[in-house]
């Protein structure tokens, strides 16, 4: 059972490039989200799903977009990047939501200069 | 605007001691909070939860206070030990089964 699992670790992109998170979970989870946390900042949600085919936006969603195409995986497509993307990118899932203890995964650190 | 605050960014304690960390939110429709433990490089991973319907759970070492009048929320760890030298976060969610909103964390020492 490996989780939630991530890739790339790290990455830097030059502005302007796009670029894919992965994100895959093996607990059969309905739900899956990715965050960013900036220095200093708690988590922000970017984009949420509550089942394949059903994406929801969170707090700060403009300039990514994300796909749900199976219960596994849950891909965070970054366009255009900018050096306001430079964060650290979490992955989580859950059962359920709200109460529900989310699982995260290791995280992706992006640069973008 | 944060609807949940953790004013003390850092937090440092020595071994064998207790540590308290503090969270105040701001949107009465949260009824349900959790803890969760970040180190460095990996993840958060889920500590404690409290329900609005108690004011008190415990795991162990570790127990969260609710005080729905004051919407404050504390966690304690007693005895403190080095290897819950973390960042932890506070986080909420709603009436609704809405997605948590999660604090900035603080970062506690604990000093041997």
């Amino acid at each position: 059972n490996a989780g939630v699992t991530q890739t790339p670790k790290f990455r830097i992109l030059k502005i302007g490039q796009s670029m894919t998170l992965q994100c895959t979970q093996d607990m059969n989870h309905n739900y899956m989200y990715w965050y960013r946390q900036d220095p200093g900042m708690g988590l922000k949600l970017i984009y949420y799903s509550v089942g394949a085919g059903i994406t929801d936006k969170g707090e700060v969603p403009n300039g990514y977009n994300v796909s749900r195409s199976t219960t596994e995986d849950f891909p965070l497509r970054l366009e255009l990047a900018a050096p306001s993307q430079t964060s650290v990118y979490f992955c989580a899932s859950s059962y359920g939501q709200g109460a529900d203890e989310q699982y995260f995964g290791p995280g992706t650190r992006l640069t973008v200069t | 605007d944060q609807q949940v605050k953790q004013n003390s960014p850092s937090l440092s304690v020595q071994e064998g001691r207790i540590s308290i960390l503090n969270c105040d939110y701001t949107n009465s429709m949260f009824d349900y909070f959790l803890w969760y433990k970040k180190y460095p490089a990996e993840g958060p991973t889920f500590l404690i939860s409290i329900s609005s319907i108690k004011d008190k759970n415990e795991d162990g070492r570790f127990t969260v206070f609710l005080n729905k009048s004051a919407k404050h929320l504390s966690l304690h760890i007693v005895p403190s030990q080095p290897g819950d030298s973390a960042v932890y976060f506070c986080a909420a969610s709603a009436r609704g089964n809405t997605p948590l909103v999660f604090g900035k964390g603080t970062r506690l020492s604990v000093i041997a």
